[in-house]
């Protein structure tokens, strides 16, 4: 069954330092997102990409956060400098770019900022 | 804004006992409605949806009605079993604006089952 992988697993990380985290998306899944999920929160969108194109970056903290597609297959983000706030499970999904589709997301990537 | 509003928990229920999880939602026109759950160690997979009034979803006995006159959907399983211990999220898709899709997701309940 096809999954939608992640990696690293866990990063911990001292403030300051830069992080990335890797998403490949379930194959020829066009729409990808990227969620953070605070402990006990759910998770909120930070990013949606549509192929390689941005689609809603609205709630992405673009003074520290950066995410690409280039090629619209896999994505990376991309924390610099990171924060004692940042810490948090971070989510990759994908879907058909269908409205209404189901979203498959990957195991996660939790980040200790120390 | 959109949000989504359940119960928190944490629930501890024994085997075969009745469970309900309450979710009431606050959106413009007319979302989606989606029951997300997240095993421990695992990542979210959708257990059910429904996308217009009246509709019930249900899966692995799980159901839940999308009530637009109370804004509600609320998850309902009439015997749980040790292995449905995991965290539930309900979440709900606005109408697309401009392309966006994303899911508005509740805080969680995570469920305990004892045998």
């Amino acid at each position: 069954e096809a999954e939608v992988a992640q990696s690293p697993r866990y990063k911990i990380t001292e403030k300051s330092q830069a992080v990335a985290f890797w998403c490949d998306p379930i194959s020829g899944h066009a729409t990808l997102y990227w969620y953070r999920q605070i402990l006990g929160q759910g998770p909120e969108l930070l990013v949606q990409f549509q192929d390689e194109s941005v689609v809603d970056d609205s709630q992405l903290p673009k003074d520290r956060f950066s995410a690409e597609r280039l090629k619209g297959v896999d994505s990376t983000l991309k924390i610099q400098p990171a924060e004692l706030g940042d810490s948090a499970m971070y989510l990759c999904a994908s879907s058909p770019s269908t409205y209404m589709n189901e979203q498959f997301f990957g195991p996660g990537t939790r980040l200790t900022v120390l | 804004g959109d949000s989504v509003t359940q119960m928190e928990g944490p629930v501890t229920l024994s085997e075969e006992a009745f469970l309900t999880i309450n979710c009431t939602y606050t959106a413009t026109g007319y979302p989606s409605l989606f029951w997300y759950v997240q095993y421990p160690g695992e990542g979210l997979q959708l257990l059910l949806k429904a996308t217009k009034a009246d509709d019930k979803g249900s899966n692995k006995g799980f159901e839940a009605t999308y009530r637009k006159e109370t804004t509600s959907f609320h998850l309902e399983k009439g015997s749980v079993q040790v292995s449905d211990s995991a965290v539930y999220f309900c979440a709900l898709s606005p109408r697309p604006q401009g392309g966006s899709e994303k899911l508005v997701f509740g805080k969680g309940m995570k469920l305990t089952v004892n045998p």
